[in-house]
């Protein structure tokens, strides 16, 4: 079963534009929710990540919304660029058990001229 | 600072052909893991370690070995390919204690795209 659900698996933004990738769970002794980039050839590569005690958390032009009662993030990119052209995966961890990640499915970003 | 190194990059493989994927970490970290990423999957977590001397199974075990003789080395083995295998092999590590207090919980490698014919 997809234990963390990640919509939409591809976007086309405008440059100066808001992306935005929605990720929903389902098992609540997650505890920790990063954001990955992944440019192709390399590895993921940590973003931003939030608690859930918090409900939003900005980085430059990243923000996560966190929704705990709904068991719902999302990431905002404002003023998208050509360089933020990737792949974005969410990610969900319990601390407990050998600190293991759930991955979502991934969304590929294109950011347009 | 090489960070987690991944050896080969590329690999091809007849079925039923054995292979072991290489990964090493110079940060003295406690915890790898080896992921594969498949299209539309995201990301699966095969095994994992704590620490040398502990492994455990993750989502996708099945057809994988591993053994962790030291804090560096995290081998992956494939005992008998299969198509199926056909994937990117990441291997990851962080370092003990709680990830969220660290700025990254996971430093992964550049993967091994593997095929297997």
């Amino acid at each position: 079963q997809q234990q963390v659900k990640q919509s939409p698996q591809s976007l086309i933004v405008q440059k100066g534009g808001i992306s935005i990738i929605n990720c929903a769970y389902e098992n609540t002794a997650f505890d920790y929710f990063p954001w990955y980039q992944q440019f192709p050839g390399k590895g993921p590569a940590l973003l931003i990540a939030i608690r859930p005690d918090v409900s939003e958390k900005k980085e430059g032009r990243f923000t996560i919304s966190f929704n705990k009662s709904a068991k719902q993030f999302s990431l905002h990119i404002m003023d998208s660029q050509p360089g933020d052209s990737a792949t974005y995966f969410c990610a969900a961890l319990t601390t407990g058990g050998g600190n293991k990640l759930t991955f979502g499915t991934g969304t590929q970003l294109k950011v347009e001229l | 600072n090489a960070g987690v190194t991944q050896t080969p990059k590329f690999q091809v493989l007849k079925t039923g052909q054995s292979m072991t994927l290489q990964c090493a970490q110079d940060m003295n970290h406690e915890y790898m893991s080896w992921y594969r990423q498949d299209p539309g999957m995201g990301l699966r977590l095969i095994h994992y370690s704590v620490g040398a001397g502990i492994t455990d199974q993750g989502e996708v075990p099945n057809g994988y070995n591993v053994s962790r003789s030291t804090t560096e080395d995290f081998p992956l083995r494939l005992l008998s390919a299969a198509p199926s295998q056909t994937s990117v092999y990441f291997c990851a590590s962080h370092g003990i204690g709680d990830p969220r207090a660290a700025n990254s919980p996971l430093h992964f490698g550049n993967g091994t795209r593997l095929t297997v014919t």
